[in-house]
């Protein structure tokens, strides 16, 4: 089946460091991935869709200059999470699909934490 | 937008008894609607899913329900396990086959054996 690898699995680093999680898509090619954020004990939330080879589309509320997405490859998006500080901490979990009329696969997230 | 509402919160069952989880959502127009299970500090894990020309789908002793007229579905677990224990989050996809996510607030299962 399809599937989804992210990088690293957990970061702790300093305020005011920029991280960068990894998101490939192991046996299949996917020209749109998401990123998803979620909070202890609580949903996931679509923070942005990236595409590859164009600029990522970002839902509302989500800083585009403090989460850089970039998605260069057919297997590989990236998100940076820049300058990051204690409230940026989450757990951060991609997506992708073969197909758009596919199920969405996720990765096994990255637990980011900023002290 | 599209809202999806999921309850209960929490669901505590014995083992070999099922559990019903419902949602309900908003946007008409959503036609996909994929169930995950999420165990602690992984990913969420696709369990099931149902598309709207469907009324049901079954996959041993996991069934996923579809009302499109009242705007819910329901998972129906049988015969639970003590691994069935997770999170649970039913979504609508807004968009269609499967993209962009909207997802419900969880529902925390506990399995007693």
């Amino acid at each position: 089946g399809a599937v989804v690898s992210q990088h690293p699995s957990r970061v702790i680093c300093k305020s005011g460091t920029s991280v960068k999680i990894e998101c490939r898509s192991l046996d299949f090619q996917a020209t749109t991935m998401f990123w998803y954020r979620q909070f202890p004990k609580q949903s996931l939330m679509l923070m942005a869709t990236s595409n590859e080879g164009s600029k990522a589309t970002y839902e509302q509320g989500v800083e585009k200059d403090k989460f850089l997405i970039n998605h260069a490859s057919l297997t590989l998006s990236t998100l940076t999470v820049t300058s990051a500080h204690p409230e940026d901490s989450s757990f951060y979990i991609c997506s992708a699909s073969p197909r758009s009329d596919q199920p969405q696969h996720f990765g096994d997230g990255t637990r980011l934490s900023i002290l | 937008g599209e809202n999806v509402e999921q309850h209960p919160s929490t669901l505590s069952v014995q083992e070999g008894d099922s559990a019903v989880i419902k949602c309900t959502y908003s946007d008409s127009a959503s036609n996909y609607f994929p169930w995950y299970k999420q165990e602690l500090g992984k990913g969420p894990q696709l369990i099931i899913d149902i598309r709207s020309n469907v009324g049901e789908k079954k996959d041993q002793r996991i069934a996923v329900t579809l009302n499109k007229t009242a705007k819910h579905f329901s998972l129906h677990i049988t015969e639970t396990q003590p691994e069935d224990s997770a999170v649970y989050f039913c979504a609508a996809d807004p968009m269609e086959y499967g993209n962009k996510l909207v997802f419900g607030a969880g529902t925390i299962l506990r399995v007693k054996s």
